[in-house]
């Protein structure tokens, strides 16, 4: 099964900040790639789909990009409400599977 | 409004067994694939199963497979997920989760239901 590692695990960074997350895939899945944002107790929220079509309603300065293996999710301003962990999702095939999550702290 | 509620979760003994419910409302059930998600306390998300919207393919995460059992009933717009031979690593919070019409990307999700493997 593909398998995907996401860095950093952990991130500190101050509101305003541009902040990349990665993905990288143990194997091709061209664009089938989400990203979501969870924040504590909450479900998952999606973010965007086919690597960087941003979903309805989620700001401008989310953006994603990447195709094959390796993917990136850019926060180009960091907002106070973005402070979460964010997940990489596979979707070309069965299993589903989620990226190890990255933690997104305030400095 | 798409609404997805689980039960069925709570406290077993390691070898035990569970169902989880969720009752879908506000789409077409049966037109949908339906997934569950868990999340260990902690820990990150872990795609579990999926059905598809006949309920005629089922598909599992290795961590499950033999395990549990994926299930629908379209005419009471329900999703299950008989849960077999559980142990400590079993406990997590479950997610039901409908995949967009576009994408196999998750666009709305229930609130979770906890389900504790302890003796």
């Amino acid at each position: 099964d593909i398998q995907l590692t996401q860095s950093p695990s952990f991130l500190s960074a101050s509101v305003g900040d541009r902040v990349t997350i990665t993905c990288r895939a143990s194997q091709g899945i061209s664009s089938y790639l989400a990203w979501y944002q969870q924040e504590p107790g909450k479900a998952p929220k999606l973010l965007s789909y086919a690597a960087s079509t941003l979903q309805s309603g989620v700001p401008s300065r989310f953006s994603g990009s990447g195709s094959g293996t390796e993917f990136t999710l850019t926060i180009s301003s960091l907002q106070p409400e973005d402070f979460a962990t964010y997940y990489c999702q596979k979707l070309n095939s069965y299993p589903l599977t989620f990226g190890g999550g990255t933690k997104v702290e305030i400095k | 409004e798409v609404q997805l509620l689980e039960s069925g979760g709570g406290l077993v003994q390691p070898g035990g067994s569970l169902r989880l419910s969720c009752a879908a409302s506000g789409f077409t059930f049966s037109t949908y694939a339906i997934y569950w998600v868990r999340q260990a306390p902690g820990k990150g998300l872990e795609w579990v199963s999926a059905i598809s919207g006949s309920g005629g393919s089922t598909y599992y995460a290795d961590s499950v497979k033999g395990r549990f059992t994926i299930s629908r009933d379209n005419s009471k717009n329900t999703l299950y997920l008989q849960m077999n031979g559980l142990t400590a690593e079993d406990t997590a919070v479950y997610y039901c989760a409908k995949p967009s019409s576009y994408s196999y990307a998750v666009d709305y999700w229930g609130q979770g239901t906890l389900v504790t493997v302890s003796s």
